[in-house]
């Protein structure tokens, strides 16, 4: 069935370093991929997002991008700063379908 | 936009009783979700639903599940017998459009059967 796999599980970094989030997809029919951030007691809040059509999308300090080819999306936090602590999930649906598929998480750790 | 709404926050019960979940969607939000998930996870699918009809449900969704949405506007999900397995968030989600448009994530309940 459709999988999503994200790495690593957690990750620490220096506060002002970057940080980066890899997932790869198994549906070949996925073309929608949100970045999600959950922080402790709340749901997840959609961060960023990319479609098939793009290789890259930027906001500020956050990027993606995907390889559609290999299947692989990734999410980039430059300059990050301690309130960037917190839960990430990539996902990955259809476009014309219902259901999003989520990765298991990264715990990200900036340090001040 | 006053977001999605998931009532109550915290539910701690006893094993075998019946609880009741409640989520009410953004309102332009014609499709709404329930998720659950577990502790170092990502919410994992339940089930779907397009205005008032439940369109899908999860293999995960035992028969101890049942989920309503009686006039396409909020969202119940009744758990009977629970058991402590089912001990997890429950979150519910909304988006307007299909799978190319973002869900938006109510802040869930937490359910912890003793």
């Amino acid at each position: 069935g459709e999988n999503v796999e994200q790495h690593p599980s957690t990750l620490s970094v220096q506060e002002g370093d970057s940080a980066v989030i890899k997932c790869t997809y198994s549906d070949s029919a996925s073309n929608y991929f949100p970045w999600y951030k959950q922080e402790l007691g709340k749901g997840p809040q959609l961060i960023i997002d990319i479609r098939s059509n793009v290789g890259e999308k930027k906001d500020q300090r956050i990027a993606v991008t995907l390889n559609k080819t290999a299947k692989h999306f990734s999410l980039h936090i430059t300059e990050t700063q301690p309130e960037d602590s917190a839960v990430y999930f990539c996902a990955a649906s259809e476009g014309g379908g219902f259901k999003t598929i989520f990765g298991a998480g990264t715990r990200l750790f900036v340090k001040a | 936009d006053t977001g999605v709404s998931q009532d109550p926050r915290h539910k701690i019960t006893k094993r075998g009783q019946n609880v009741t979940f409640r989520c009410d969607p953004i309102s332009e939000h014609n499709r709404l979700y329930w998720y659950r998930q577990t502790l170092g996870q990502g919410p994992e699918f339940l089930t779907y639903f397009q205005n008032e009809a439940q369109l899908e449900k999860s293999r995960l969704l035992s028969d101890r599940f049942s989920a309503e949405r009686p006039k396409g506007s909020f969202s119940t999900l009744e758990i009977q017998r629970t058991e402590q397995g089912d001990s997890a968030m429950y979150l519910c989600a909304s988006r307007h459009g299909t799978g190319g448009s973002p869900l938006h994530f109510g802040n869930g309940t937490r359910l912890t059967v003793t």
